[in-house]
């Protein structure tokens, strides 16, 4: 079974900080694939970010990229020069891509709160 | 605008009565899901069908039933609603093993008294 670990209940940063939001998994496959997806507080979820397990780059997607180290089964979300607008939920989600069905396995979560 | 509509987007459901979610995509997806979302428990898949045809249970189906109606619609019903059902469910559509992941809907909230 896969598992994703969202330690950060919540968080705070500055406007314009760089912040990292936690993100760790767990799987016995090789080939899979992780999300980020952020949570406004009007309840639409927006895909942000895409990394496989394959891909030797780590991910990036403007103001956002994800720090992916296989080994330590991690893959952190950073987003530089934050802005009010990156107020929201931010899950973290995984499919595993052999026989999974497409299922994305989400984390429990991390409010992000930015101030001025 | 294209994409997954969900119907109702707010429901009152007393203890007991029953009631369908409806789901419809316009992006030709073979796959369509339904999640709830809890406070503090993320998004657990409650069923999934992989394709016209398929239906397969997730991590809660408990309660629920669902029905694929064709490629375009995924219903899901709860026959006899307990407040543990107090939530709010979204409808996914995904093609494949794409990148961008699921297409979700925007959300019903449904409280059970």
């Amino acid at each position: 079974a896969q598992k994703i670990t969202q330690t950060q209940p919540g968080m705070f940063v500055q406007e314009k900080e760089a912040v990292t939001l936690d993100c760790t998994y767990d799987t016995s496959d090789q080939s899979y694939g992780l999300f980020w997806y952020k949570q406004p507080s009007s309840g639409e979820m927006i895909f942000l970010i895409y990394q496989g397990s394959y891909d030797e780059q780590n991910a990036t997607e403007g103001r956002y990229s994800l720090n992916f180290q296989k080994a330590r089964k991690s893959a952190n979300l950073v987003i530089s020069a934050s802005q009010l607008g990156d107020s929201a939920m931010y899950f973290c989600a995984m499919r595993v891509l052999k026989g999974g069905g497409n299922k994305l396995t989400f984390g429990t979560g991390t409010q992000l709160k930015v101030e001025l | 605008n294209a994409g997954v509509t969900q119907t109702p987007k707010f429901q009152v459901l007393k203890t007991g009565q029953s009631m369908t979610l409806q789901c419809a995509q316009d992006m030709n997806h073979n796959s369509m899901y339904w999640y709830r979302q809890d406070p503090g428990m993320g998004l657990r898949l409650i069923y999934y069908s992989a394709s016209e045809g398929t239906t397969d249970k997730g991590e809660v189906p408990n309660g629920y039933n669902v029905s694929r109606l064709n490629k375009r619609e995924f219903s899901l019903r709860l026959e006899s609603a307990a407040p543990s059902q107090t939530s709010v469910y979204f409808c996914a559509s995904s093609e494949g093993a794409a990148p961008t992941g699921y297409t979700f809907g925007s959300g019903t909230r449904l409280t059970v008294v």
